[in-house]
C-alpha cells in the first residue's frame, strides 16, 4: 500500500539533544498527524496539525505542516530518555470520501543515551 | 474519559482458523478504523465504520471483514488464516470526518499470532 517516505528510519543520540525527523509525500494531504509507539502498544498522538504552513507545539514537540501539503517535519527539543521509541507521520486525504483514512510513514526509531 | 478498548490483546490461532477481534471507542466516537501492523509493511490501512456502515476499505483480500453495532462498537474478523497474518491489528476511533477534526486515538492493539 501507499506509505509516506518518512527519514530518518533510526537515530542514535545523546540526552540533551535536538531530534528532527520528517516525512514527504507525492499526495497533498488535508492533515498531518504525529504518533509515538512504544513497544507492545498502541500509537498515541503527539500533534495534529491542519493548515498548510501551520507550526504547532506540544511541550517539547514542534511540527510543522509544509506549505505544499506533500511534507510535515516534526522537532524534538532537549531529549530526555522516555523520548524513546517509534515515531510515525500520518496524512489524512482531501475530502470527505477519504473519511478518517490515514497514510503512514515508516516510522523513525529513536534511541536516547543517558 | 475512557480510551479505545480493544479485546484480546493477545491470540494464538493455527492456519485455516479465523479470529473476531473487539473494539470500544471512546465514548461519543462514532467512527471507527482498523489498521494492520507488521515489521515489514508497517501500519496498513483496512477498513472504516461509520453508524453501521462501512465508509472507506484498504487494499486487503476478502477473509478480511468487519462490522460496527448501533453503540458504535466493532468487530473484525479474518477467516480462513494465513501465516502472514500475524500482526499487531489496531483499532482507532475518531469523530466522524470535518475539516479540522481528524485526529484518530488508538488502541493498545490485539496481537495475533498465526502458526
Amino acid at each position: 500500500g501507499q506509505q509516506l517516505n518518512q527519514s530518518p528510519q533510526s537515530m542514535f543520540i545523546q540526552e540533551g539533544e535536538d531530534v528532527s525527523m520528517n516525512c514527504t509525500s507525492s499526495s497533498i494531504f488535508n492533515t498531518w498527524l504525529w504518533y509515538k509507539q512504544d513497544p507492545g502498544e498502541g500509537p498515541v498522538l503527539l500533534i495534529a496539525l491542519y493548515k498548510a504552513g501551520e507550526l504547532t507545539s506540544n511541550g517539547r514537540l514542534t511540527a510543522q505542516f509544509g506549505i505544499t501539503r506533500k511534507d510535515s517535519f516534526l522537532n524534538i527539543s532537549a531529549s530526555i530518555p522516555s523520548d524513546v521509541g517509534i515515531y510515525f507521520c500520518a496524512g489524512q486525504g482531501v475530502g470527505e470520501t477519504s473519511g478518517s483514512r490515514l497514510t503512514f510513514g515508516e516510522g523513525t526509531q529513536l534511541t536516547v543515551n543517558p | 474519559k475512557a480510551g479505545v478498548t480493544q479485546t484480546p490483546r493477545y491470540l494464538i490461532k493455527t492456519r485455516g482458523q479465523q479470529v473476531t477481534l473487539s473494539c470500544s471507542p471512546i465514548s461519543g466516537h462514532r467512527s471507527v478504523s482498523w489498521y494492520q501492523q507488521t515489521p515489514g509493511q508497517g501500519l496498513q490501512f483496512l477498513f472504516e465504520y461509520f453508524s453501521e456502515t462501512q465508509r472507506n476499505k484498504g487494499n486487503f483480500p476478502g477473509r478480511f471483514s468487519g462490522r460496527q453495532f448501533s453503540n458504535s462498537r466493532s468487530e473484525m474478523n479474518v477467516s480462513t488464516l494465513e501465516l502472514g497474518d500475524s500482526a499487531l491489528y489496531l483499532c482507532a476511533s475518531s469523530l466522524p470526518w470535518t475539516p479540522g477534526t481528524g485526529e484518530l486515538f488508538f488502541g493498545e492493539g490485539s496481537r495475533l499470532t498465526v502458526l
